[in-house]
């Protein structure tokens, strides 16, 4: 079992439209949690990083938010644009240093005009 | 340039030949990370150097792997023997802290590495 499951693999919304992505994870406590969008053919790029203490953290349209008891987290898009057209990744970092950061294999959106 | 810049983007090989991969981190980022992306997938981790020195190197999938970071700035990563298996993008990403403290991760646009 993945320590970090993002769900659904891939959504389709019209442009306009809000949408949730969903990030299941294992690893408890955890230094921070962030969530990446990765264009085609571009490398990963921060959208929200948040420490175990935080529930939620905005960047513009993007919101995040953390339930450390469910040990969920969400990535809420609000009026959605064609340019958010990416994979958004989900990313555990743990708090010892001797530790992997651990990826999800990201959700796919597409969104239509 | 201010990114973390990654040469060649695009490398076309045969199989069995050998292959040299480039990341110039952000200048003055200690931390610096190798990650192999198979497409539908998250990045799976190669490598991670603190300095000079590989802190990390448990992610290399078998003994054609290999990195370099000699001065602390710019890392080689090196494919000998490749295989068509090995057919990826190859990330780096750099951090101006070392590993899983709480600093932004970098990543360049990647190398896409196909062997045919």
């Amino acid at each position: 079992k993945n320590q970090v499951e993002q769900s659904p693999q891939s959504l389709i919304i019209l442009e306009g439209k809000n949408c949730t992505l969903q990030c299941n994870y294992t690893v408890s406590p955890f230094s921070n949690l962030r969530w990446y969008k990765q264009d085609t053919g571009r490398g990963p790029v921060s959208l929200t990083i948040m420490t175990f203490s935080e529930n939620t953290k905005s960047n513009g349209r993007y919101t995040a938010t953390l339930d450390a008891d469910t040990k969920q987290s969400s990535l809420h898009i609000t009026a959605s644009q064609l340019s958010d057209s990416a994979s958004y990744i989900c990313v555990v970092v743990p708090p010892n240093r001797d530790d992997k950061i651990i990826f999800g294999k990201g959700t796919r959106l597409h969104i239509l005009p | 340039g201010a990114g973390v810049s990654q040469t060649p983007s695009n490398k076309v090989t045969e199989k069995g030949k050998y292959v040299e991969l480039r990341c110039d981190p952000i200048s003055g980022h200690t931390a610096l990370y190798w990650y192999r992306q198979s497409l539908g997938q998250g990045p799976e981790f190669l490598i991670y150097f603190q300095g000079t020195g590989a802190a990390d190197d448990s992610g290399l999938p078998n003994d054609r792997f290999f990195a370099v970071r000699p001065e602390g700035s710019v890392s080689t990563l090196k494919i000998q023997r490749t295989e068509r298996g090995d057919s990826a993008v190859y990330l780096c990403a750099s951090s101006p802290v070392s590993r899983n403290i709480a600093g932004e991760l970098f990543f360049g646009e990647g190398s896409r590495l196909t062997v045919l």
